[in-house]
């Protein structure tokens, strides 16, 4: 098993361009997160999704927008990026609520961002 | 709401010393998961434990160990003989749920540990 992976690991994009960000799991998770690393920050939660077909918002969802066609890939789009959106990018999955190994959730490597 | 603090920002212990990482949280919910990750230099995050609310045992892995106290609401880790390949940063992290079907892992913002040889 690959796990969580993640594309690119590093971008650099200029102010107002756009990208997806694509994270895939091969462990047959049932929700997927996307979190964002700033120093001193922790981890915080941009969007996740709990199902095919479902996202939500998290704690720090503005500026980002999300996609979960297929249960197991999720899209994290910027439309228009901005110098704040400079961060490392962490997606990660999990089984769902029924399973004895339900709350654990697993990391991607991360793709670390920089918007100029 | 739900709330991680870890005190600590930074540690510096030499080889061999034990050490604690401090872990508190807030959270209304009777029925949470705590938790704690390592990242180290690479920048991946490594899961190391789970524990829900209802089990106060205290757990031992190796050289790690984690104090779970409902009373205090904390969950500190330790690691007894530390070595250099722990020099990570520390991560505590908190999910309830909230009734209305609240998904989110709330992290700390980790504590940077430096073991020196």
């Amino acid at each position: 098993n690959a796990g969580v992976t993640q594309t690119p690991k590093f971008r650099v994009l200029k102010t107002g361009q756009s990208m997806t960000l694509l994270c895939a799991q091969d462990m047959n998770h049932e929700y997927m997160y996307w979190y964002r690393q700033d120093p001193g920050m922790g981890l915080r939660l941009i969007h996740y999704s709990v199902g095919e077909g479902t996202t939500a918002k998290g704690e720090v969802p503005d500026g980002y927008n999300v996609s979960r066609l297929k249960k197991q890939n999720f899209l994290l789009g910027l439309e228009s990026a901005a110098p704040s959106q400079t961060s490392v990018y962490f997606c990660a999955s999990e089984w769902n609520r029924d399973s004895p190994r339900s709350y654990e959730q697993y990391f991607g490597p991360g793709t670390r961002l920089t918007v100029t | 709401a739900q709330k991680v603090t870890q005190a600590q920002t930074e540690i510096s212990v030499v080889e061999k010393e034990d050490v604690t990482l401090d872990c508190v949280y807030e959270t209304r919910d009777t029925t949470y998961y705590l938790f704690w990750y390592k990242q180290p230099p690479s920048g991946e995050l490594v899961f190391l434990i789970r524990r829900n609310s209802f089990d106060e045992q205290n757990e031992i892995s190796g050289r790690y160990s984690w104090n779970f106290q409902k009373s205090t609401s904390s969950f500190n880790f330790t690691i007894t003989a530390s070595q250099v390949v722990d020099s990570a940063v520390y991560f505590c992290a908190l999910s309830a749920y909230s009734g209305a079907g609240s998904y989110q892992l709330t992290f700390g913002k980790g504590t940077k540990l430096s073991v020196i040889p």
